[in-house]
């Protein structure tokens, strides 16, 4: 079953607009990380974000947490059509495997100049 | 530069052939992972080696064969018993474990079944 669920599947908005993506999940988490996906390429890591933390930044990146609601969002600010790609929350469960991240299906971001 | 490489980018595959996928990295990195994304869909993982000649299971590994003969080197075979392996293959490493730290990932190669 899907740890992390990204909403909105899909967001569409105007250059200089601000984007925001939610991730929810599901168990106790030791952290959630924030991935891009340009289309066909591989991942890049963007933020993470521990659970005994609330907020970071990072640059036009603002990521919030709230463990208690079991959900992440992710703010970019003042959007470029170069922010044009997909967002993914990752998590590694409390207690799970040492190796396994665990991906959401992603929101696919249109930032329209 | 440092990062990570995957070959070939596109690969076709007969049914019933063995193909291998090339994950090379030069960032020193002890874990390295791979993953299965279809379309529309968030990743899968595959296999996942934290030190050489050690690797574990993912979630979906049958079907799949990998080996850690070198630190820098995770090959991963896609067999004949993986029944719908036509996807995006995507190879990553990290300093530590997964979710301990950021996870790099390899451009990709995309598997076509003829």
């Amino acid at each position: 079953s899907q740890q992390g669920e990204e909403d909105p599947q899909a967001l569409s908005i105007q250059e200089g607009e601000n984007a925001t993506m939610n991730c929810s999940y599901k168990t106790s988490i030791n952290n959630l990380q924030w991935y891009r996906q340009n289309s066909g390429r591989g991942l890049v890591h963007l933020i993470l974000i521990r659970s005994n933390e609330r907020e970071k930044h990072s640059g036009r990146l603002r990521v919030t947490l709230d463990t208690s609601k079991k959900s992440s969002s992710l703010l970019i600010t003042a959007s470029r059509a170069a922010d044009t790609a997909s967002y993914f929350c990752a998590t590694r469960i409390y207690g799970g495997s040492q190796g396994n991240l665990i991906f959401g299906k992603g929101t696919k971001l249109s930032v329209k100049p | 530069d440092g990062g990570i490489t995957q070959s070939p980018k596109y690969l076709f595959r007969k049914e019933g052939q063995n193909v291998t996928l090339s994950c090379e990295q030069n960032l020193n990195h002890d874990a390295m992972y791979w993953y299965r994304q279809d379309p529309g869909q968030g990743l899968r993982l595959i296999y996942y080696s934290q030190i050489v000649n050690d690797f574990q299971k993912g979630d979906i590994a049958e079907g799949y064969s990998v080996s850690r003969e070198k630190k820098e080197s995770f090959p991963l075979t896609v067999t004949s018993a993986q029944k719908n392996p036509t996807a995006f293959y995507l190879c990553a490493s990290s300093i530590g474990l997964a979710g301990q730290s950021e996870q790099f990932f390899g451009p990709g190669t995309r598997l076509t079944v003829l």
